[in-house]
């Protein structure tokens, strides 16, 4: 199985600050079909998972334009240019390049 | 515009057997693969299962494979997530989802209890 390993687990961050989290999978993430199949997703508190970025950096529909993804083979990274209150929740790294799918802990984001 | 409906919550003993549905609508939901994600208590996720209603073609992640049975009825756009004897550990939410690039559209979650 892949491993993803985000870090930090835990990120106090001041309202309007960045934020940035990091996710590193144990193999390359590169499909056959050429695609990187990682992607980001944030679950508030009490609310279902809601997909952030796929593809390493493709903003999903309705993401605001704070939220960037980055990265290649290994390593990947999502970052907040400026955190909002209602940014607060857990957010997690999945791939989707190799079965069986895995996701990464989680980091909880939450404001200073 | 896509929607998900997930069926309601459940309590159910242990041994006993359990089917909760997902409905999809707003695309053809024969053409995208749909999957299935546990969340324990206070836990993060974990991929289940996937299924691709066209042909019924259907996956399972190890840790899953025997322990549930993933199903669709592309005529009424439904996804299928079943259990023949519920254990105690099974208790946790479960989401469905769409999958696209990623999991894109999720369900607002089934959460099953299981206590005797």
């Amino acid at each position: 199985d892949i491993v993803m390993t985000q870090t930090p687990l835990s990120s106090p961050v001041t309202l309007g600050q960045p934020a940035s989290i990091s996710c590193r999978s144990s193999q390359s993430l590169v499909h056959i079909d050429g695609n990187t199949y990682l992607s980001w997703l944030q679950q508030r508190p009490g609310q279902p998972p809601r997909l952030l970025i796929y593809k390493v950096s493709t903003r999903f529909s309705g993401v605001p334009d704070r939220f960037s993804g980055s990265g290649a083979g290994t390593d990947f990274t999502l970052r907040i240019s400026r955190v909002e209150a209602e940014d607060v929740g857990i957010y997690y790294c999945m791939q989707a390049t190799q079965s069986p799918y895995t996701f990464g802990q989680g980091t909880k984001l939450e404001i200073k | 515009e896509v929607q998900v409906a997930q069926s309601g919550a459940e309590v159910k003993k242990p041994g006993e057997s359990l089917k909760i549905s997902c409905k999809f609508t707003g695309y053809n939901f024969a053409n995208y693969w749909i999957g299935w994600v546990r969340q324990m208590p206070g836990k993060g996720l974990e991929w289940m299962g996937l299924i691709y209603p066209g042909d019924s073609d259907t996956r399972y992640s190890p840790y899953f494979q025997g322990q549930v049975t993933i199903s669709a009825d592309k005529s009424i756009s439904t996804a299928y997530l079943q259990w023949n004897s519920l254990k105690a550990s099974d208790t946790a939410m479960y989401y469905c989802a769409r999958l696209w690039g990623g999991f894109d559209y999720w369900g607002q979650g089934t959460l099953v209890t299981v206590s005797s």
